[in-house]
């Protein structure tokens, strides 16, 4: 696609529901990034993936996350058993920089704002 | 710990004038230092990205530069314009993570006023 698209752009669930949110990047894009960005704060490092391979998920908060992208486009991103504490934009991003010590720009999406009740 | 601050949390000027924005940096390895601009509601849009060599980068009105010895960057916005109100966020990759987890700072909140 000509952009990183993501969706829902806004998710309302109660405590205690499952949530997937869908990230599909710029089509040439190898490499993928889930972020958390809580309101007046700057986006924190959830996961990444090199095509399939998920390298690093050192920034899921708990087992409750986790994330897919089992052909290497389209990612998800799910939270169970939703908690209060999880409300928060998720922002997705795409680079066509597969590792490495460069300088690969990072593409945004619009993002998906989730509010646990 | 690796880290990034930001100064001033806000900031307002008026429209015409330029402003700088500081960020200090505490990321070891370290890589590059990027500058994104947000707006309000949207996702992060690129700026500037400088490695360890570069001293300056330039991107239209918008002026970054690297101290990487002080481990210091800052953002120039010359005549600045209403639509520059947004948020900048400073950007280090590098540290324990290696390239991919990029640390970023809480942005500086630049409202320009007519």
């Amino acid at each position: 696609g000509a952009g990183v698209s993501q969706s829902p752009r806004y998710k309302v669930t109660k405590r205690g529901q499952d949530v997937t949110l869908r990230c599909d990047p710029i089509s040439s894009h190898a490499t993928l990034y889930w972020y958390q960005q809580a309101l007046g704060q700057g986006p924190e490092f959830l996961t990444y993936f090199n095509y399939e391979a998920q390298p690093d998920k050192s920034g899921l908060p708990s087992d409750r996350f986790s994330a897919e992208r089992p052909e290497g486009s389209i990612s998800t991103l799910t939270i169970q058993r939703t908690e209060q504490r999880d409300s928060a934009m998720y922002r997705c991003a795409s680079s066509a920089i597969v590792g490495g010590a460069d300088t690969g720009e990072l593409f945004f999406g619009e993002g998906s704002r989730l509010t646990v009740l | 710990k690796n880290q990034v601050e930001q100064s001033p949390q806000s900031l307002i000027i008026l429209e015409g004038k330029n402003c700088t924005l500081q960020c200090n940096y505490t990321v070891s390895p370290f890589s590059n230092l990027r500058w994104y601009k947000q707006d309000t509601g949207r996702g992060p849009v690129s700026l500037t990205i400088m490695t360890f060599s570069e001293n300056t980068k330039s991107n239209g009105r918008y002026t970054a530069t690297l101290d990487a010895d002080t481990k210091q960057s800052s953002l120039h916005i010359t005549a600045s314009q209403l639509s520059d109100s947004a948020s900048y966020i400073c950007v280090a990759a590098g540290g324990s993570g290696g390239y991919n987890k990029l640390i970023f700072g809480a942005g500086t909140r630049l409202a320009v006023h007519p």
